[in-house]
This record gives structure tokens, C-alpha cells and sequence, in this order.
């Protein structure tokens, strides 16, 4: 198993779907992390958690909603999206919500594709 | 605020050649930390290295070297020799007191054969 698994790897949904992305970590890491990154832009912080607390919200629209049941698993629930929400979603985890002393280690992203 | 900037979008160099992708940053805090990651085709973030504030001392793996210079606000980095395999998109990143891992928009590089 790789450290870092996100599924699925590819999602289309409509507008009015409810989906949800999924990320698990098997490093024994305490921060985790989604970013989003779309054609043209830097990858953009979304939320971090540390200890399953959530320490940071990047004035993310509330259409998308985290969940960080305990350290190893990681949700982004998405409702209602928009097409400019259509971009790769990564997850990553680290030793400590600055990045870990051996940095972040990422998934390999769902492509989501907001039709 | 932070700030990484990586000016160059996209280098282009023939195999063989050495290559140097910059990165300047800026953060108003004194311990902060800086990374590299490699992003293939494949998609996920690759960790490649990172350096704290409070050792400027370069860094040699294999054929890549990094020059962390405090005084330019500079974490640049050099493949010696690339090959084709080093294609992919490169990111700088910052961490400092805040809980955010800060990327820069990355540089496409294409080694050709």
C-alpha cells in the first residue's frame, strides 16, 4: 500500500450531486491536508487538520465540507458544486501540521470533473 | 503574508544539461521551512527535500544540489546531467509558524532526448 491513498482517482458529477472524496493515510502522521489544484494555479490550501482538529480554512465555500474522523482517514464532502470547481484534489499528511520534518507526503488525487 | 514565487513556468533543455529552477520567498518569520517536490505525469506530489531556516548549508543528493541562500531569500535548485525521467513539474514550498504548507506555482521542466 502506498502512504497516502486517495479514492476514487476520477469522479464526474453533476451540479446537484452529493459526493464525497476520501483520503487514508498508513504513515502514523497526526496532520493532514486537501488542496486543490487547477489548470493555470498554484495549488491552493484548503483545509489542514492537525490531531483531527481543523486549524486551518482557507475561506473554502461551505459547498465543500471536511471531516477528519480520526488521523488516518480524511473526507471532503462535496454538495451543490460548480463547473469551476473541476480540478485534482490532493490529499497529503505530515508529521505535524507544518509540513513534517520529512515533508508532506501527497496521494495521487482525484480528478473531479463538475458537469 | 508568505509568499513563494518560482518565476520560471516552464524550462525546456536537451539531456545532459544541467538545469537551475529558482525560488525566492517571503515570510516575516524568523524559523520557517522550505521544500521541493517533483510532480510527474501521474499527478501526486513527490517530497524531494527540506531545509530550516537556520542551516544555509548546501545539499547534494545524487545529481541534485540545493542552494538555500538567506540573504537573497533564495531556494534554488539544480539537477546536474538531466535525463529524461526528470520531466515533470517542480514545486517550492513554505511552512512557518502558521499551519500552511504555501506553494509556488511550479516549473514545468521537459528534458528532451
Amino acid at each position: 500500500e502506498t502512504g497516502v491513498t486517495q479514492t476514487p482517482r476520477h469522479l464526474v458529477m453533476g451540479m446537484t450531486n452529493k459526493k464525497s472524496l476520501k483520503c487514508e493515510q498508513h504513515l502514523g502522521h497526526n496532520a493532514m491536508y486537501w488542496y486543490k489544484q487547477s489548470a493555470k494555479k498554484p495549488l491552493e490550501l484548503m483545509f489542514v487538520y492537525s490531531l483531527e482538529e481543523r486549524v486551518e480554512n482557507n475561506s473554502v465555500p461551505s459547498r465543500f465540507s471536511p471531516e477528519c474522523p480520526n488521523s488516518s482517514h480524511l473526507f471532503l464532502h462535496l454538495h451543490t458544486l460548480q463547473p469551476e470547481d473541476s480540478a485534482l484534489y490532493l490529499c497529503a499528511s505530515s508529521q505535524d501540521g507544518r509540513g513534517g520534518t520529512f515533508g508532506a507526503f501527497f496521494g495521487q488525487g482525484t480528478r473531479l470533473t463538475v458537469v | 503574508a508568505q509568499k513563494v514565487t518560482q518565476a520560471q513556468t516552464e524550462i525546456s533543455v536537451v539531456e545532459k544539461e544541467d538545469v537551475t529552477l529558482d525560488c525566492v520567498y517571503e515570510t516575516r518569520d524568523t524559523t520557517y521551512y522550505l521544500f521541493w517536490y517533483k510532480q510527474p505525469p501521474s499527478g501526486e506530489l513527490v517530497f524531494l527535500i527540506r531545509r530550516n531556516s537556520f542551516d544555509e548549508q548546501n545539499e547534494i543528493s545524487g545529481r541534485y544540489s540545493w542552494n538555500f541562500q538567506k540573504s537573497t531569500s533564495s531556494f534554488n535548485f539544480t539537477i546536474t546531467a538531466s535525463q529524461v525521467v526528470d520531466s515533470a513539474v517542480y514545486f517550492c514550498a513554505l511552512t512557518d509558524s502558521s499551519y500552511k504548507l504555501i506553494f509556488g506555482s511550479g516549473t514545468r521542466l521537459l528534458v528532451r532526448p
